[in-house]
């Protein structure tokens, strides 16, 4: 079974401060995502990875930067928190190639910026 | 702007109906348009998907319809049960843009014993 897993369930942090999200997926998957679920919105891409060292913006990027330093590992980074950006964190991996790819999600991190 | 539109935001259905969700959507580029099914605490798992060259693909209880000339594809649930009761996300991949994939905004399905 492919899994995703994401380090942290719930995570409350205060305006300003950096926070790091990590994901791990253990089925050597080239693509990785974060997504952030808000109710009505549903799934919005923030970034995505494509392979090691590289990173693509998504729809929302703004106030988030990304890590791949290892193909299994894929961080989001919050360089000064706000409280905008309290909501469900979600990391998926698919298999590279371009095609119809299914992409396994984590069980997300709901982070809380007080 | 939200290139994936699906309704209803909310949907309660009686244990053995019909659930049904809907999804329109613009870029005609797009050419695969699957449906993810979320439980809660959990995070959304891949539940039926569907290519614009096939008008319906049935698995089970759930099917896909797909209407290409009007931009819009939809999941109906036969027979549904209460363990059903989850958020169901249609999405949308365009065939230029890799494993990118555009999201609608989510349907919470309440099933009814």
């Amino acid at each position: 079974d492919v899994k995703v897993t994401q380090s942290s369930r719930y995570l409350v942090k205060r305006t300003g401060e950096k926070v790091f999200l990590e994901c791990v997926q253990d089925m050597d998957h080239e693509n990785m995502f974060w997504y952030r679920q808000d109710p009505g919105l549903g799934l919005r891409l923030i970034y995505f990875s494509y392979d090691v060292k590289m990173k693509e913006k998504g729809d929302i990027p703004e106030g988030y930067s990304v890590s791949r330093e290892k193909k299994e590992r894929f961080s989001l980074i919050l360089e000064s928190a706000s409280t905008n950006q309290t909501s469900m964190y979600l990391c998926a991996s698919s298999l590279g190639g371009g095609l119809q790819r299914e992409q396994f999600f984590g069980p997300g991190t709901r982070l809380t910026v007080l | 702007q939200q290139q994936v539109k699906q309704s209803p935001q909310s949907l309660i259905v009686q244990k053995g109906g019909i659930s049904i969700i809907n999804c329109a959507y613009e870029n005609t580029a797009f050419d695969y348009f699957p449906w993810y099914q979320q439980f809660p605490g959990k995070g959304p798992a891949l539940l039926i998907a569907i290519r614009p060259d096939v008008s319906e693909k049935k698995e089970g209880r759930f099917t896909i319809s797909f209407n290409k000339s009007a931009k819009q594809f939809s999941l109906h649930i036969m027979d549904s049960q209460p363990g059903d009761s989850a958020t169901y996300f249609c999405a949308a991949r365009s065939y230029n843009q890799g494993g990118k994939l555009i999201f609608g905004q989510g349907t919470e399905l309440s099933v009814k014993p």
